[in-house]
C-alpha cells in the first residue's frame, strides 16, 4: 500500500505568514509523530498523537505551533507568524502501535524568507 | 541528559571497502536503539533495531550493528559498500517510558569512491 505522504513537499513563507503543512499517514496507524530536521541536524520530536489524541505535544518549540488529528487520520501542523528560526525539514511518521516501527513521509522543505 | 552521538560527520569508503559508522548513546538504562538511512528527497528508512537479546542485530540491505552496554555503542557495520549505499545515516534511541520518542543522533553523511 501507500507510505506516509505530505504535502506540500517545498513551502516557502514571507516571515509573519501562517503555514500548514499536511501529513497523510499509512491506513490503518493509529500513531502519528511530527519531527523538525534543521540543515545538517538529525530530526528532533515535536509532537505525537495516538488516534484523535494528542498525547505529548513537549517537543513544539513554541505557543506559535500547533497540531491537530481531529478524525484520527490526516494530520496538519501549522505554523503561526513564521520566523527565519521555522525553516526545516518538517517530517511525518505513523506506526502501528506506540512501540511499533515509524514510517516517515518524504518531509516538508519549509523556507522563511 | 538523553542523547545519541555519532562523531564522524563524513566519512569516505571505497566501493568495495568495509564500512563503520559510530554511535554512542548517553541513558540511565539500556534504551532501544535504531539506525535509519535517508536518500536526499527521501523520507527516512529504518536499517534496523535493536530491543534486547542478541547483541548482534541484522539489518536490510546488508547491514548489521553491534550493541556494546560496556562502551554505550551501537555501530553499523557493513562488509562491502556499494555505491548506491551512498545517503545519510541517523543513529536514534528511545527510552522505555517514552519509547515513542526517537532521539536521533547528528548523522554520518557517508560518500563512496568509485
Amino acid at each position: 500500500g501507500a507510505g506516509v505522504s505530505q504535502s506540500p513537499r517545498y513551502k516557502v513563507a514571507k516571515r509573519g505568514q501562517d503555514v500548514a503543512l499536511r501529513c497523510d499517514p499509512i491506513s490503518g496507524h493509529v500513531s502519528l509523530f511530527w519531527y523538525q530536521q534543521a540543515l545538517g541536524q538529525g530530526p528532533e520530536f515535536l509532537t505525537y498523537f495516538q488516534n484523535e489524541a494528542q498525547l505529548d505535544k513537549s517537543g513544539l518549540p513554541s505557543d506559535r505551533f500547533f497540531a491537530e488529528r481531529p478524525e484520527g487520520s490526516v494530520s496538519t501542523l501549522k505554523i503561526q507568524r513564521t520566523q527565519q528560526e521555522d525553516s526545516a525539514v518538517y517530517l511525518c511518521a505513523s506506526s502501528l502501535g506506540t512501540t511499533n516501527e515509524q514510517f516517515f513521509g518524504p518531509g516538508t522543505r519549509l523556507t522563511v524568507l | 541528559a538523553q542523547s545519541v552521538t555519532q562523531p564522524d560527520i563524513h566519512i569516505t569508503v571505497s566501493e568495495g571497502a568495509s564500512l563503520e559508522l559510530r554511535c554512542n548513546y548517553s541513558y540511565g538504562a539500556t534504551p532501544y536503539l535504531f539506525w535509519y538511512v535517508q536518500s536526499p528527497g527521501q523520507g527516512l528508512q529504518l536499517l534496523l533495531k535493536y530491543f534486547s537479546g542478541d547483541t548482534l542485530v541484522q539489518g536490510i540491505k546488508g547491514f548489521e550493528a553491534e550493541f556494546k552496554r560496556s562502551q554505550s555503542s551501537f555501530n553499523l557495520r557493513k562488509p562491502s559498500v556499494h555505491w548506491s549505499d551512498a545517503a545519510e545515516y541517523f543513529c536514534a534511541a528511545t527510552l522505555g517510558d517514552s519509547s515513542y520518542k526517537l532521539i536521533f543522533g547528528s548523522g554520518t553523511r557517508l560518500l563512496v569512491r568509485p
